[in-house]
């Protein structure tokens, strides 16, 4: 069964380093996410991307954050200048095309920034 | 954003017993989801609701959608030890895409 994969499961960096979370959607796929989950609470939406281009984004996702597809399989996460609060679960999901249709979340980079 | 209240958050029972969990919104849903956690893994579905009153069974658990689209359960029967872990319900916000999770409810069934 086609699953979302991600790499790499696990990046500790210094504060202040730029870090860039790597995501392969599942192939038919056509929307994309990244979600994050702090230790200990629930999870929160980040950003959708739809048609190589953001289509919502939440408030945690500020100047900081950037999303890129820059190839047909890879969905690409960076943060350019960490913070100790940005440590956490950063999950990739994506769906295939009608709204009601499912998100498949892969199975996380663990962040730990210094 | 919409808000998704799930309870209880913990729940610990004995081996053989029933349990409902319950998710409340003030909000209208498109679809709801639920998933399963564990440790240091992403959610994995178990089952998405769509339509209001949809109730759907995968083998010893019962998901229900309610009419108005608002909330959701999920029953456990004769309960496991296998079915211990982290439960999350996600709603679908109507306007968009993105999911609204509740806290989660963390089942611990007692052999």
């Amino acid at each position: 069964e086609p699953e979302v994969t991600q790499t790499p499961s696990h990046q500790v960096t210094q504060m202040g380093q730029e870090v860039i979370l790597r995501c392969v959607p599942i192939s038919n796929h056509l929307y994309f996410y990244w979600y994050r989950q702090i230790l200990g609470q629930k999870v929160e939406f980040l950003v959708s991307f739809y048609n190589n281009e953001i289509s919502e984004k939440s408030e945690i996702f500020d100047d900081q954050f950037s999303v890129e597809r820059p190839d047909g399989s890879n969905f690409t996460l960076k943060i350019r200048s960490t913070k100790l609060e940005d440590s956490a679960m950063y999950f990739c999901a994506s769906r295939r095309q009608r709204s009601t249709d499912t998100q498949y979340f892969g199975p996380g980079t663990r962040l730990t920034v210094l | 954003t919409q808000l998704l209240e799930q309870s209880p958050q913990f729940l610990s029972i004995q081996e053989g017993e029933n349990l409902t969990v319950y998710c409340n919104s003030s909000s209208v849903f498109s679809s709801l989801q639920w998933y399963r956690q564990e440790p240091g893994e992403g959610p994995v579905l178990l089952v998405t609701v769509v339509t209001g009153g949809e109730v759907k069974k995968l083998k010893r658990l019962t998901f229900q959608f309610g009419d108005a689209r608002k909330d959701s359960s999920l029953h456990i029967t004769a309960a496991q030890p296998g079915d211990t872990g982290l439960y999350l319900c996600a709603g679908q916000e109507t306007s968009g895409s993105r999911l609204t999770f509740g806290e989660g409810t963390q089942l611990t069934v007692n052999p």
